[in-house]
């Protein structure tokens, strides 16, 4: 149980173009979902919370307009690169929360690399 | 704020020897800590959770960590290393007082373990 998916798992863009990152719970319902950004050989940095139903809590320096995230329903959120550069290139990974129960921990996605020409 | 150090960029062990993998930790109150693994190009995988009560917590694949207040640490622990346990290691904490509804997970950098056969 408690398995998080990501689609696509790789995706290469040209500079310009719009990227949309879906994360998905397969057997929960997950009422807050994580989105973190992650640099070769460096940790995860969270960039947003994700509230089903809601808008998204973004971090500090983390560009709304740029990483657009709806949480549209309770087992999926989508991350949106708009107008990705090169410097966007990275592992994007999702993490989701078991909504409601004692669970504390979070269940991550397998990632998306994205690599923008 | 809440932070979490590992101060080993790298841990090369041998293959049977015993493991130990460091991290202390920063926080307000009582921690949640948490251990993941992560493979080349995957997400991260889930290994063991301290919450409260016994401080000595068994994980998945034969892991373990001892939850240490008086010294901050949470340090992973294998009493035999595999040459497959070769993979990067996340400690990651959670501040159960840091607001209603933050679940907000904070990593240190992570360690390479690389055991050698």
């Amino acid at each position: 149980g408690a398995v998080v998916s990501q689609h696509p798992s790789w995706v290469i863009c040209k500079s310009g173009t719009s990227v949309k990152i879906e994360c998905r719970s397969l057997d929960f319902q997950a009422t807050t979902m994580f989105w973190y950004r992650q640099f070769p050989k460096q940790s995860l940095m969270l960039m947003a919370t994700s509230n089903e139903g809601s808008k998204a809590t973004y971090e500090q320096g983390v560009e709304k307009d740029k990483f657009l995230i709806n949480h549209a329903s309770l087992t999926l959120s989508t991350l949106t690169v708009t107008s990705a550069h090169p410097e966007d290139s990275s592992f994007y990974i999702c993490s989701a929360r078991v909504a409601g129960g004692s669970y504390n921990e979070q269940f991550f996605g397998p990632g998306t690399r994205l690599t923008v020409l | 704020a809440q932070s979490v150090a590992q101060p080993e960029d790298q841990v090369n062990v041998a293959e049977g020897n015993p493991l130990t993998v460091k991290c202390t930790y920063s926080v307000s109150g009582n921690p949640y800590l948490f251990w993941y693994v992560q493979y080349p190009n995957r997400g991260l995988q889930f290994l063991l959770k301290y919450i409260t009560g016994d401080n000595l917590v068994k994980g998945s694949y034969g892991f373990e960590a001892e939850f240490n207040k008086s010294q901050t640490s949470f340090h992973l622990k294998k009493p035999s290393a595999l040459v497959s346990d070769s993979a990067l290691y996340f400690c990651a904490v959670r501040d159960p007082h840091s607001g209603a509804g933050s679940y907000q997970l904070t990593f240190g950098k992570g360690t390479k373990l690389s055991v050698i056969p």
